[in-house]
């Protein structure tokens, strides 16, 4: 079955300790990226990475990092979360040619808690 | 710059009334893509449509429809004969431009409360 899989799924942590989101697609998709989405403000974009070693800023990177060592694996990296971190995170991977324009499969979320 | 606006945050309706989501969106690229997605209450997001800035058809698929006006930089979503399933929050989407960006825009979208 074709999917993006992030995990964990739910975490409660606490400020300063550091944390990696995973999130892995089987589809061989290209593009992948990160949101988060908040009341209010909707999804907003943090890092996207057009292919391996090919990654950029989104809207929102302040406090996290990435990396895209393997095309199918794009883990959200926050080295010293914050509470303003708390969020619901998605990961999602796109198909098509780097420039190719299609839709956006989403993984299924990460409720993130920093207390 | 771009940017993707649904002003309706909140919406209730009585199963089988008719209601429309509305999406304006600003962009100064003369080809891009819009697109909407669902988000039911279990959190996952379902892609709904794309339409790219050529296509200015109408799309019907059973008792969704889509009307994208450049005209008007709208790309409202009506749903027919709503039911409780339709209960969701709704985002519209924008992107990415041809500019180079490889960004998609979300609204904040609307919430969908559809009564039984």
């Amino acid at each position: 079955e074709a999917q993006v899989t992030q995990n964990p799924r739910y975490l409660i942590t606490v400020t300063g300790k550091k944390l990696t989101v995973t999130c892995s697609q089987n589809m061989n998709h290209e593009y992948m990226s990160w949101y988060r989405q908040d009341p209010g403000l909707g999804l907003r974009q943090i890092y996207y990475s057009m292919n391996v070693e090919v990654t950029d800023k989104g809207d929102v990177p302040e406090g996290y990092k990435v990396s895209r060592k393997e095309k199918r694996n794009f883990p959200l990296i926050l080295e010293s979360p914050s509470p303003n971190q708390t969020s619901l995170y998605f990961c999602a991977s796109k198909g098509g040619t780097s420039g190719g324009i299609g839709e956006l499969f989403f993984g299924e979320g990460s409720r993130l808690t920093v207390l | 710059a771009q940017k993707v606006t649904q002003a309706q945050t909140e919406i209730s309706v009585v199963e089988k009334e008719d209601v429309t989501l509305d999406c304006v969106y600003e962009t100064r690229d003369t080809t891009y893509y819009l697109f909407w997605y669902k988000q039911p209450p279990s959190g996952e997001l379902v892609f709904l449509i794309r339409r790219n800035s050529f296509d200015e058809q109408n799309e019907i698929s059973g008792r969704y429809s889509w009307n994208f006006q450049k005209s008007t930089s709208s790309f409202n979503f009506t749903i027919t004969a709503s039911q409780v399933v339709d209960s969701a929050v709704y985002f519209c989407a924008l992107g990415p431009s041809t500019s180079g960006t490889y960004k998609y825009i979300f609204g904040t979208g609307t919430r969908l409360k559809v009564l039984a």
